[in-house]
């Protein structure tokens, strides 16, 4: 079974273009969680989707900032117009379901560098 | 909001010697799930213990423990002989399932070196 799976690992991108962040969750997943880590940070919360949903979007930037989880494919978090400061870690996370005894599979992240 | 705090930036071990890294965290909530993730220079977040908060026995896996103080709100990890393999970046992380929410927060994390 494989694992989370994120791609790319790495992106390079100039400020004012988009970034496309692509999570494949583990098989029989259908809760998908993107977190944002900064150089010397922790983790941050940034949305909560289940197919086709998104649940909770909390800690997303109100602008410039969209995720979705379709029925079909893997889970895309988008930044358009990219900036110096969404440079960080991105990671998604897969879980089964209900969060009743169990717990969530983090991707190997993506690093994001905006030029 | 829940926060989590982990006051060591920094923490170092010699090799097959134990240490114990701090997380303290603040909630309102009477039940949650405590963690400690380990994160490699490959960035890989890998899952290290957990702890279920209306467990009062504290979970063990292998060399690595825990010491959960509930009414401190203290979740502490212990790892016993330590490994060079053991050297990351670790993380508390603490969930509950707010609005049905499974979402992690996560402390800013405590670097571990492992001195041969």
């Amino acid at each position: 079974n494989a694992g989370v799976m994120q791609n790319p690992r790495h992106l390079v991108r100039r400020r004012g273009q988009e970034a496309r962040l692509r999570c494949s969750p583990m098989k029989g997943h259908s809760h998908v969680y993107w977190y944002r880590q900064l150089p010397e940070e922790g983790l941050k919360f940034m949305v909560y989707l289940q197919k086709e949903n998104i649940i909770d979007e909390s800690g997303m930037p109100k602008e410039r900032f969209s995720a979705e989880f379709p029925k079909e494919g893997p889970s895309i978090l988008r930044i358009q117009q990219v900036v110096r400061g969404d440079s960080a870690a991105y990671f998604c996370a897969s879980s089964p379901g209900s969060w009743v005894n169990t717990e969530a599979f983090f991707g190997q992240g993506t690093r994001l560098t905006v030029v | 909001a829940q926060t989590v705090t982990q006051s060591q930036p920094e923490m170092s071990v010699q090799e097959a010697e134990t240490v114990t890294l701090s997380c303290t965290y603040d909630t309102s909530e009477s039940d949650y799930y405590l963690f400690w993730y380990k994160q490699p220079p490959s960035r890989q977040m890998i899952l290290v213990i957990r702890q279920e908060a209306y467990k009062q026995q504290n979970a063990t896996e292998n060399r690595f423990s825990v010491n959960f103080q509930k009414a401190a709100k203290s979740f502490s990890l212990k790892i016993s002989d330590s490994q060079l393999g053991d050297a990351a970046m670790y993380f508390c992380a603490y969930r509950t399932p707010q609005g049905g929410s499974e979402k992690l927060v996560f402390g800013k994390g405590t670097k571990l070196t492992v001195n041969p």
